[in-house]
């Protein structure tokens, strides 16, 4: 199978733009899963979406969002960008039931300048 | 979410065994524990999973203890390849949560 794609890999914008970060999952995993990653701040966790629906919401402000499609594919989206939104954005799927064992995309690293 | 405390860092030779031990006292009795690695511009990378005694995979081997406050991970024989930020994590399987909770990791740097 292939692995969790996430398109671009690379973007440059600037403060107050808004940017689409796109997410494949692994074929047959409905659960994707977002995640920011920065050196300060380590991993976190953005949302998760199952079945078109937002199952779960980490501590970022309403700036970030994303959606699922009815093909697991999704799209998370920064709105009003932020210097401080500069960081590598990854993507993960797992299977129902299984959430604990997370497939992670290579990340679209992100700066704002 | 339990969690966890891991050492920020490690040092290794090429052709020793690794071992990293991550601490979580308020393990709840449905959880599991998950260790992921990373590589540098890279997603992290599943590894293993247990819930108590001794797994092994092609990878590596997780200990875990009769009271399950702790977990070691074992890597035999690291190579160079091996350097990475390797994490711990506590969770639980069944509730469909699909949230990951990522601690700082250990850095683990294997030398020549």
């Amino acid at each position: 199978k292939a692995g969790v794609t996430q398109t671009p890999r690379y973007l440059i914008k600037t403060r107050g733009q808004q940017v689409t970060l796109s997410c494949s999952p692994i074929s047959g995993h409905r659960s994707v899963s977002w995640y920011q990653q920065t050196p300060g701040q380590g991993l976190q966790f953005l949302f998760e979406y199952f079945s078109e629906t937002q199952r779960n919401k980490g501590n970022f402000p309403g700036r970030f969002s994303g959606r699922q499609f009815s093909n697991s594919r999704s799209e998370m989206n920064v709105s009003t960008l932020e210097l401080g939104d500069s960081a590598l954005y990854l993507c993960a799927s797992s299977d129902p039931g299984d959430e604990e064992t997370q497939y992670f995309g290579p990340g679209t690293r992100l700066l704002v300048l | 979410l339990a969690k966890t405390t891991q050492p920020i860092s490690m040092d290794s030779y090429e052709g020793q065994e690794v071992n990293i031990t991550c601490s979580h006292n308020n393990i709840a009795t449905n959880d599991y524990i998950t260790w992921y690695q990373q590589f540098p511009s890279q997603g992290p990378r599943f590894i293993i999973q247990g819930y108590k005694t001794k797994v092994t995979n092609e990878v590596a081997s997780l200990f875990i203890p009769a009271d399950r406050k702790s977990s070691t991970l074992s890597l035999p024989r690291v190579s160079l390849s091996d350097t990475a930020v390797y994490y711990c994590l506590v969770g639980d399987n069944t509730g469909n949560t699909g949230k990951l909770i990522f601690g700082q990791g250990t850095t683990l740097q294997v030398k020549p």
